[in-house]
């Protein structure tokens, strides 16, 4: 398995709250990305980056920030968590981008605003 | 939303079986993927198919790839329990760094 750690796995919190999803990787794949699954609308990208520093919004941004100071982490941050964002969320790393070869997931982190 | 389709939503078959799973988008595409996620586990990568190859094989999954009607078709021959899962197509062409996820098929193999 590729070496994706995402943490915390679970999470429960309250409205209004900021939150920091953190995910780790040993693989030194360039790309790195954030979903969140919900029932119905499978997997909707969040934020993705492309390098150090280097980030981009993807389709469901709003309410999200990310940040990538080094090659291995990228965290994603709710800065004021709001029911709607309930979510799975996934960690994902590739090699390449614009889907030119896989992503490889983490386990993913279960989040919880009540 | 540029988002795919894949059905059906679910399928129950028997052990031993084959199940066939599709999946259609709306844009052009560079190449189509497909992947499997184990209840309560992140997704695992299947196959890659590029938009110029036709059919692609890898093990018991069989991958066609139809760009004049924008479809993908999975196929898992004899199929057995450990393939219940839920599988994803993933197309490049349309969405952010140009990815897009299909909404899944529930595959359940019944023993």
């Amino acid at each position: 398995d590729a070496g994706i750690t995402q943490s915390p796995r679970h999470k429960v919190t309250e409205t209004g709250t900021p939150v920091t999803l953190r995910c780790h990787q040993t693989e030194n794949h360039r790309y790195m990305y954030w979903y969140r699954q919900d029932p119905g609308h499978g997997l909707r990208l969040i934020h993705y980056s492309y390098g150090v520093k280097d980030t981009d919004k993807g389709e469901v941004s709003d309410g999200y920030s990310v940040s990538r100071s080094k090659t291995e982490d990228f965290l994603l941050t709710l800065e004021s968590a709001t029911s709607s964002q309930t979510s799975v969320y996934f960690c994902a790393i590739s090699e390449t981008g614009q889907g030119l070869g896989p992503q490889h997931f983490g386990d993913g982190t279960r989040l919880s605003i009540l | 939303s540029q988002q795919g389709e894949e059905d059906p939503q679910a399928l129950s078959i028997q052990e031993g079986e084959n199940a066939t799973m599709n999946c259609s988008y709306k844009t052009s595409i560079n190449n189509l993927q497909w992947y499997r996620q184990n209840s309560g586990r992140g997704l695992v990568h299947l196959i890659l198919i590029r938009s110029n190859e036709r059919e692609k094989h890898s093990g018991r999954l069989r991958v066609t790839l139809d760009t004049s009607k924008k479809s993908s078709s999975l196929l898992i021959t004899a199929s057995r329990a450990a393939d219940t899962a839920s599988y994803f197509c993933q197309y490049s062409g349309g969405g952010a760094d140009g990815l897009t996820f299909g909404k899944g098929t529930h595959l359940i193999i019944q023993p």
